[in-house]
């Protein structure tokens, strides 16, 4: 049974561009969530979806956006990336929206140039 | 508003010592409150969880008991191993249970 997969693992951008990052939740999953975690930090909420729509968002601006398909996965994209948008994003699936008993994967590792 | 503090690392123990990680948090209402553990080059997995007050999580020797009076939720496991070095992190389901609120985590070294 495959767990939360990532992809990319790595990726550099620079100022300016936009990203696109992709998840694929663990087998009977319905919800995916999207975590930002700085160097040495805790993850930071980013939003949640639930049959396809944002059920929950962060405090984190519109340039952070995504999209959630029928087949459950997800995408996080970020426009306009700054340098502090350098991060490790972590995706997050569950059996339920109000649930904390999260699945996680390995993340994307995202530096800003 | 909502947060979670836990103590800084790192923390060195020797194998066998008792292991004590503090959590305190503030919250609206009364949130289910959460460890979890990062090993090396793996993702986060849950730990253990409390939904209540006075609940006990424990797994794999680890316990935390859900303190409402203190707002805390302290980890301890009463005789390390080395194959429990990792980050932990405590976390909350703050306002609502989806959106977890995390600390910024404690790193444990246990060395043989």
């Amino acid at each position: 049974d495959a767990g939360v997969t990532q992809s990319p693992t790595h990726l550099i951008k620079t100022r300016g561009q936009q990203v696109t990052l992709r998840c694929s939740p663990k087998s009977g999953h319905d919800t995916v969530s999207w975590y930002q975690q700085a160097l040495g930090q805790g993850p930071q909420f980013i939003f949640q979806y639930y049959e396809e729509e944002e059920r929950q968002r962060g405090n984190f601006p519109d340039r952070f956006s995504g999209h959630q398909f029928p087949n459950y996965s997800s995408e996080l994209n970020v426009n306009a990336l700054l340098l502090g948008d350098s991060a490790l994003y972590l995706c997050a699936s569950s059996l339920d929206v109000n649930t904390g008993e999260l699945f996680f994967g390995e993340g994307s590792r995202l530096t800003v140039l | 508003g909502n947060s979670v503090t836990q103590m800084e690392g790192p923390v060195t123990l020797s194998e066998e010592a008792f292991l004590t990680i503090n959590c305190t948090y503030t919250a609206t209402g009364y949130p289910s409150l959460f460890w979890y553990v990062q090993y090396p080059g793996e993702g986060l997995q849950l730990l253990l969880k409390a939904t209540k007050a006075d609940d006990k999580g424990s797994n794999k020797g680890f316990e935390a008991t859900y303190r409402k009076e203190t707002t805390s939720f302290h980890l301890e496991k009463g005789s390390v191993q080395v194959s429990d070095s990792a980050v932990y992190f405590c976390a909350h389901g703050g306002g609502s249970q989806g959106n977890l609120i995390f600390g910024k985590g404690t790193k444990l070294s246990v060395k043989p």
